[in-house]
Formats: C-alpha cells, structure tokens, sequence
C-alpha cells in the first residue's frame, strides 16, 4: 500500500535558524511527491513538488525539499526561517490510482 | 478566478439529518477530491473522480455519498448525520500534464458539526 509518513507532529525553530519538516513515502514505482502548507483556518496551499530530475527542488517563500529515493525521503527545508512560517504542512504522495495521500501534518512553530 | 468554492463555510446538524456540501471548480480540471480534516489525523481521502460521471471511494467512505454529474462540481452527501463526522470537510481538483499528475488546489473549507 502506498502511504506517507511525517514522524513528526510538532518542529520548533528560532528564528533565523534553518528547518527541516521530515517526510518518508512508499510507493510503487516512481514517486510524484508534493509539500503542502495549511494557515489557520485557510485550504492547504501548494508549496513545490518532485515529479523527476533534479533532486533538489525550490518551492514558494524560499522553501526547497530534498528528493532521496535510497532513503524514501522527501525532507523539507528552509536555509533561514521566519515567524511567518509557523503553519501545519503536509507531505504527499500521488498514487498510481490517481489519489493524492497525505501524511498526518507536522505543525512548524518559529520563535521569534 | 475563484478557484475551488466550497459551500456551505459552516454548518450545524442534528443527529440523523442529512445535507449535501457543494464544490464547484472553475478550472476545468479533471480530477475532483473530498478529505475531512481532524485532529492529529491530517487529511483522509472520502471519495474521488478522475471525470464527469465517474466517483471512487477513498480511505474513509462509509456514511457519505458523492455524485459529478458536471465537470465543474463535486457534491459529497450525508444521508445520516452522525457525531464521528463533526470534521473540517475540503474539496480540491487538480488535472493531469502528459499522464502526470500536478498539484492539488484546495477549498477554503467546510467546518462541520453534528450534535
């Protein structure tokens, strides 16, 4: 079964520190892989995704998620965070059976 | 461009009644999706459409129903209300570029109550 897995349900950075937002999948052959990010109250809004390519793939607000497939990761990262930023994300997987699974969400806390 | 309209934003229901929530996407997409979002859960999948006239259940259908007779909407429907389903319900669509699927685009949401 195809699944996502986020271990984390709680991150806190400083400010201007960099983040990571952990994400492993499985799946069936190739992986389309997504970061999402949720604002209280609001829709999940797309962040960036890996379809094939470059491993390392820039999204919005200077986010970037690194594709590893010996690893079955697909970690988020920011070089500096900001306040701003402190949301729910989700990771993502799209299936074979044209389903989009999302992992349990880990919450990004940013202390000023 | 609106995007993906969700309807209604908020609803109270009582045990046993039921009522349909609205989705209407105005980007042509083929692809339509209902999650319920809860607590420490994330999002699971109730039903999807890969087109007009097709649905397809999800991780967690039981208790709801949904229909596309039109490409822009998606309807998602609960004959029996129940407590378990008080949950943030959103809607999203999304297409797919040469058979490979692209991002989603989400609803605002539908915070339901059953009491």
């Amino acid at each position: 079964a195809q699944s996502v897995a986020q271990p984390e349900d709680q991150v806190n950075v400083a400010e201007g520190n960099p983040l990571t937002v952990k994400c492993t999948y499985s799946v069936s052959g190739n992986p389309y892989l997504f970061w999402y990010v949720q604002y209280p109250n609001r829709g999940l809004q797309f962040l960036l995704k890996y379809i094939t390519g470059d491993n390392l793939v820039k999204g919005s607000y200077g986010f970037e998620a690194e594709f590893n497939k010996s690893q079955t990761s697909f970690h988020l990262k920011k070089p500096s965070a900001l306040v701003s930023d402190s949301a729910l994300y989700f990771c993502a997987v799209y299936s074979s059976a044209s389903k989009i699974i999302f992992g349990s969400g880990t919450r990004l806390s940013i202390r000023p | 461009n609106a995007g993906v309209t969700q309807t209604p934003k908020f609803r109270v229901l009582k045990t046993g009644q039921s009522m349909t929530l609205l989705c209407a996407q105005d980007m042509n997409h083929e692809y339509m999706y209902w999650y319920r979002q809860d607590p420490g859960m994330g999002l699971r999948l109730i039903h999807y459409s890969v087109g007009e006239g097709t649905t397809a259940k999800g991780e967690v259908p039981d208790g709801y129903n949904v229909s596309r007779l039109k490409k822009q909407n998606f309807l998602l429907g609960l004959e029996s209300a129940a407590p378990s389903q008080t949950s943030v319900y959103f809607c999203a669509s999304s297409y797919p570029v040469r058979g490979r699927e692209t991002e989603a685009f989400f609803g605002q949401g539908t915070r339901l109550t059953v009491v």
